[in-house]
């Protein structure tokens, strides 16, 4: 079945460490979206990604740092630099072109630093 | 920065009730307006994409209007189910790379 994966489901980390986060797709979708979700609020775009080797800062990219080697992947680093980092994590992706193709998302991430 | 808002932020209704919700985004460089349905513990998924003013667009009891003049939709659930309870959001495309502007969703409760 075509879709997306992230892993883990739930992840604890302690102050000062780095994460990563696991985005996987098999749906051959250009483009690809990490999104942050924080109680009462919308998802908020961290960084994209529209093809291999190249990205784009989103709108709260501070303390994060994705990589995108290869087509099917999107991993997302949470980095020590993040003052705020527990949320839920969104995972998307979409054929690229146009405003009319809708997103994909996976089932997320729940990150939580203790 | 581009601007979408929803509400009501959360609506509780009965079993049968007919509901609407609303999203306002901006009315000008207006590409399409995406509506997704967020059920607990699963990934959102796209309800519908509306591209022309005037659009109406119907999928089983659930439907959603387009005012790109005025920068608003509706969306309009018929005899609501508890199967219906879930977080709708809208989404507004910029002209960067497909993103997607977020409006806060409104979080809908269908009790039986």
């Amino acid at each position: 079945d075509g879709g997306i994966t992230q892993s883990p489901k739930y992840l604890f980390r302690k102050e000062g460490q780095n994460v990563t986060l696991s985005c996987e797709q098999n749906l051959n979708h250009d483009a690809m979206y990490w999104y942050r979700q924080d109680p009462g609020q919308g998802l908020r775009l961290i960084y994209y990604s529209q093809i291999v080797n190249d990205f784009q800062k989103g709108d709260i990219a501070e303390g994060y740092s994705v990589s995108r080697e290869k087509k099917e992947s999107f991993p997302l680093t949470v980095t020590s630099a993040q003052k705020n980092p527990t949320a839920f994590y969104l995972c998307a992706s979409r054929t690229a072109g146009g405003f009319y193709n809708e997103q994909f998302f996976g089932p997320g991430t729940r990150l939580t630093v203790l | 920065i581009l601007n979408v808002e929803q509400s009501p932020q959360s609506l509780h209704v009965q079993e049968g009730d007919s509901t609407n919700f609303t999203c306002s985004f901006p009315s000008s460089n207006f590409y399409a307006l995406h509506w997704y349905r967020w059920e607990t513990a699963k990934s959102p998924e796209a309800l519908f994409v509306m591209t022309l003013n005037g659009d109406e667009k119907k999928k089983g009891r659930i439907s959603a209007t387009l005012n790109t003049k005025e920068g608003y939709s509706y969306l309009y659930i018929k005899g609501s189910q508890p199967e219906d309870s879930a977080t709708y959001l809208c989404a507004f495309p910029s002209n960067q790379g497909g993103k997607l502007i977020f409006g806060q969703g409104t979080e809908l409760s269908v009790k039986p």
